[in-house]
């Protein structure tokens, strides 16, 4: 079974400035990392995941992602947001077997002018 | 990339009642995925609807509360039966697969 920590409940960040939004997780079992996006009042959203391959991972939007095993972490990073960024954020792992998304409890992004 | 479609979109139901909530995928998949969102919460996994098999449950979710059904590769309903407050939540379905997209989801309000 997998967890899903994000450390941050809510991130106030001003327009152009750069965000980061940390994610760890534990698994006793190699894993796919995700990160979705949820703005208000509207479905889920993929914006980035990793597979296998390259550590840094590039996804819609600006987003990218490090997956660093050692720490267990896939942090996402944006280098200047836009107010549209104003969302709610997971970061979810799945077990390369059985596509089960297990999600952390979210992270909320203000962006404010 | 797989599109998935959910009916209804939002629901307003008595308690006691049972709605029944409908996932349409445009290709075939072998697996299935019901998760719930509480208000202001993240999302939980309930089942895992495989076609031709009895869907699996995560701990916590029961078949009687939510029974669901699989009958071809495309489709999947879940129902949530015997309402109460509780039960209010946005019910979202996905499909398996490396992208785990999901579906709209369906916005339920029980009173």
């Amino acid at each position: 079974a997998q967890s899903v920590t994000q450390l941050d409940s809510q991130v106030p960040v001003f327009e152009e400035a750069p965000v980061e939004l940390r994610c760890n997780y534990s698994s006793s079992v190699s894993v796919y990392l995700f990160w979705y996006v949820q703005y208000p009042n509207q479905g889920l959203q993929l914006l980035l995941k990793y597979l296998s391959g390259s550590t840094l991972v590039k996804g819609i939007n600006g987003f990218e992602a490090e997956f660093n095993k050692s720490q267990t972490s896939f942090h996402l990073r944006k280098p200047s947001v836009h107010i549209s960024d104003t969302a709610e954020y997971f970061c979810a792992v799945s077990d390369r077997d059985d596509y089960k998304l297990s999600f952390g409890a979210g992270t909320t992004v203000t962006v404010r002018a | 990339s797989a599109v998935i479609s959910q009916k209804p979109s939002r629901d307003i139901c008595q308690r006691g009642t049972s709605l029944t909530i409908q996932c349409q995928v445009d290709s075939q998949v072998t697996m299935m995925f019901w998760y719930r969102q509480q208000p202001g919460q993240s999302l939980t996994l309930i089942a895992t609807a495989n076609q031709g098999s009895e869907a699996t449950y995560e701990s916590g979710f029961v078949i009687d509360k939510f029974p669901i059904s699989r009958p071809n590769l495309t489709f999947s309903t879940l129902t949530v039966s015997n309402m109460s407050p509780e039960d209010s939540s946005i019910y979202l379905c996905s499909v398996e697969g490396n992208e785990q997209f999901f579906g709209p989801g369906t916005r339920l309000t029980v009173l």
